[in-house]
């Protein structure tokens, strides 16, 4: 069966300082996986997807960045954290157009102080 | 593009009433519709989806139908117990991409 990890499952991190969440599947090959946010009291947030290893598509700039080394495994990372970057990370991932819908990782809480 | 829309505002209700949150979206062609849950400090789990116009997604009590004519998912659910307290998410499926509605905080009182 496919599963998602995703971790840690909170953090917190001073501002400047780096950041890196990771996120695998298991039990899939070539999934599309995408990064989300959620910030307190507000909807999800597309931060990036990928259709493939090394093939990230970003939806909105900002202090972040993503990759994907691996076929299925997700990084989001930061070099210099803002207070504006704490909120709720979702990972999650499809296979084809997305018609059976997406698994969601457990999140990441992040709060920068 | 694609988008939702969800009714504005937490709800908020009794044991065992009855429980609507409406959906609409704007989408060219004939994407699938998802409807997903989030409960307290949790990641989002897929509650139903209907992939085609008059399919019923149903789980857990909870149901929602495909209406082109209308343009609407609309989730129901007949008697909610505390435990269905959580926020509840509308979503369009298509191009690799799901859209996400703001989604709806519903508590329920006992």
């Amino acid at each position: 069966s496919q599963t998602i990890h995703q971790w840690p499952a909170t953090l917190v991190q001073p501002v400047g300082s780096p950041l890196s969440l990771e996120c695998t599947v298991e039990g899939t090959s070539n999934p599309n996986l995408y990064w989300y946010r959620q910030a307190a009291g507000r909807g999800l947030q597309l931060l990036f997807y990928s259709v493939g290893i090394g093939q990230i598509s970003s939806e909105v700039p900002q202090n972040l960045s993503a990759s994907r080394p691996q076929d299925r495994q997700f990084i989001l990372s930061s070099k210099k954290l803002l207070l504006s970057d704490s909120g709720f990370y979702l990972c999650a991932w499809s296979v084809l157009e997305g018609s059976g819908g997406y698994t969601f990782g457990s999140g990441t809480r992040l709060t920068v102080v | 593009g694609d988008s939702v829309t969800q009714m504005e505002g937490p709800v908020t209700l009794s044991e065992e009433a009855f429980l609507t949150i409406n959906c609409t979206y704007t989408a060219t062609g004939y994407p699938s519709l998802f409807w997903y849950v989030q409960y307290p400090g949790e990641g989002l789990q897929l509650l139903l989806k209907a992939t085609k116009a008059d399919d019923k997604g149903s789980n857990k009590g909870f149901e929602a139908t495909y209406r082109k004519e209308t343009t609407s998912f609309h989730l129901e659910k007949g008697s909610v117990q505390v435990s269905d307290s959580a926020v509840y998410f509308c979503a369009l499926g298509g191009n690799n991409r799901l859209a996400f509605g703001k989604g709806n905080q519903v508590v329920v009182i006992p």
